[in-house]
């Protein structure tokens, strides 16, 4: 099975600075596909970037940019000139692309805090 | 363009008794799957309905059952409710064999008293 690791619950950021939140994740398989959500106080889980196992390429949204180590099974998020609406739950998700196995696998969250 | 829509926002309801949550998917969307939020913790899965049938089941009891209807939506039945089950119900759809991500509802609230 899955699993996918955020080892840290809360994280804070000046406004217009950079942050980066951490996520390891565990798997036999040699592809699939990676998610960060981002989960505001009114609860909708937005999806902020994904990436393809199969790309080598680091996926870029904008302010967001991930830094993906599949050897390393890592993947984290970089969030550039951080605003205040970028405070958030943030979560990593794993997903399999198997053909039936496409359940979201979600880490525990980080809790990201903008001060102004 | 309507997004995922869940009903109720909240519910409270008595332990022992049954609820019945609903989520209608996003327009074009024929996939829906329900995930389980308790505080402080990220979303488990559910289970995935498509074709009206149950596709994947994550580790839940059989009293969590769910049902797909011709057009799409979905509902969500828990039987014999624990204090256990008190948690953030959210609902996603997307488009089945798709890759982008699943769009996710605002949840149902559920809390068991």
């Amino acid at each position: 099975a899955q699993t996918v690791t955020q080892s840290q619950p809360e994280m804070s950021v000046q406004e217009a600075e950079t942050v980066t939140l951490s996520c390891t994740y565990d798997t036999s398989e040699s592809d699939y596909y990676l998610f960060w959500y981002k989960q505001p106080p009114s609860r909708q889980m937005i999806l902020v970037i994904r990436q393809e196992a199969y790309k080598q390429q680091n996926a870029t949204e904008n302010r967001f940019s991930v830094n993906f180590q599949k050897a390393a099974k890592s993947f984290s998020l970089k969030i550039s000139d951080s605003q205040l609406g970028d405070a958030a739950m943030y979560f990593c998700a794993y997903r399999s692309a198997n053909f039936g196995n496409e359940k979201l696998t979600f880490g525990t969250g980080t809790r990201l805090t903008i001060i102004p | 363009d309507a997004g995922v829509t869940q009903s109720p926002t909240h519910l409270i309801k008595t332990r022992g008794q049954q609820v019945t949550l609903r989520c209608s998917p996003k327009s074009g969307h024929d996939t829906v799957s329900w995930y389980q939020q308790a505080l402080g913790q990220g979303p488990q899965f559910i289970f995935q309905y498509y074709e009206e049938e149950e596709r994947q089941r994550g580790n839940f009891p059989d009293r969590f059952s769910g049902h797909q209807f011709p057009n799409y939506s979905s509902e969500l039945n828990v039987n014999a409710l624990l204090l256990g089950d008190s948690a953030l119900y959210l609902c996603a759809s997307t488009t089945f064999g798709a890759n982008y991500g699943y769009t996710f509802g605002s949840g149902t609230r559920l809390t068991v008293v």
